[in-house]
């Protein structure tokens, strides 16, 4: 049974870069019915969706966070991390990294359920 | 995009008792409707998927109705593990997912 584990600095500084990995152990990415991202969630708040890829490799974000947000996934398809650069103390979350799995829909469609979280890592964006 | 509400906010219930939280998408999203409970400090945890199936090991309490634009989750016979906060999420937009903001249930 698959498991996810963030891992990271607790602490980054304001306009430095942010870097996160997720730890599949239990098996590797090899769905190709499967989305694998990352999900923050900022102290008292909600859950956003910052971004997530595929089993080929196509990634996709959150249009707000689109142009500091790198997803990348080890060729080992038993890592994959998150880097956001620029940030700022709105940048202050816990992270998670996440599967969605998808069941058969209508057409060719797949409802998709997230599934499988890690346990979430505190990021804090301060000097 | 789409953007997601629910109401209440937070909600105050006893033990035994069958509550309902709501759900609304900004435009229609057939079935693609999920709702997940999270516990302090914890992740969430998938209950409901297409809008009203039950995910693998969740309680048969928990049920979701719902399709287009309006869905809810109903509670039946809470038990204290259940005063928790719970979310939609809509998953029309899949690998996008917009959650709602979420309704913390209390106990009275």
């Amino acid at each position: 049974q698959q498991q996810l584990q963030e891992s990271g600095p607790g602490l980054v500084k304001p306009s430095e870069t942010l870097s996160l990995t997720c730890n599949v152990s239990g098996g590797s990415i090899n769905s190709d019915s499967d989305y694998w991202g990352w999900i923050r969630q900022s102290p008292g708040k909600g859950l956003e969706w910052i971004g997530s890829f595929d089993y080929s490799g196509s990634t996709y974000s959150n249009p707000s966070l689109r142009s500091r947000v790198t997803i990348f996934i080890d060729t080992s398809r038993t890592h994959f991390s998150l880097k956001l650069n620029s940030v700022t103390a709105a940048d202050t979350a816990v992270y998670y990294c996440a599967r969605s799995t998808g069941s058969p829909g209508p057409g060719n469609r797949y409802y998709y359920g997230l599934d499988l979280w890690g346990p979430g890592t505190t990021v804090t964006v301060s000097s | 995009d789409i953007q997601m509400t629910q109401s209440p906010s937070s909600l105050s219930a006893s033990i035994g008792d069958r509550v309902t939280i709501t759900c609304r998408a900004s435009q229609s999203i057939s079935s693609y409707l999920n709702w997940y409970k999270q516990q302090p400090g914890k992740a969430p945890v998938l209950l409901i998927y297409a809008a009203s199936s039950l995910q693998r090991g969740v309680p048969s309490r928990f049920s979701g109705s719902g399709s287009g634009t309006d869905f809810t989750l109903t509670i039946s016979n809470l038990q204290p593990e259940d005063f928790v906060t719970y979310y939609c999420q809509e998953s029309y937009s899949t690998p996008q997912a917009t959650f709602g903001q979420g309704t913390k249930l209390e106990i009275k």
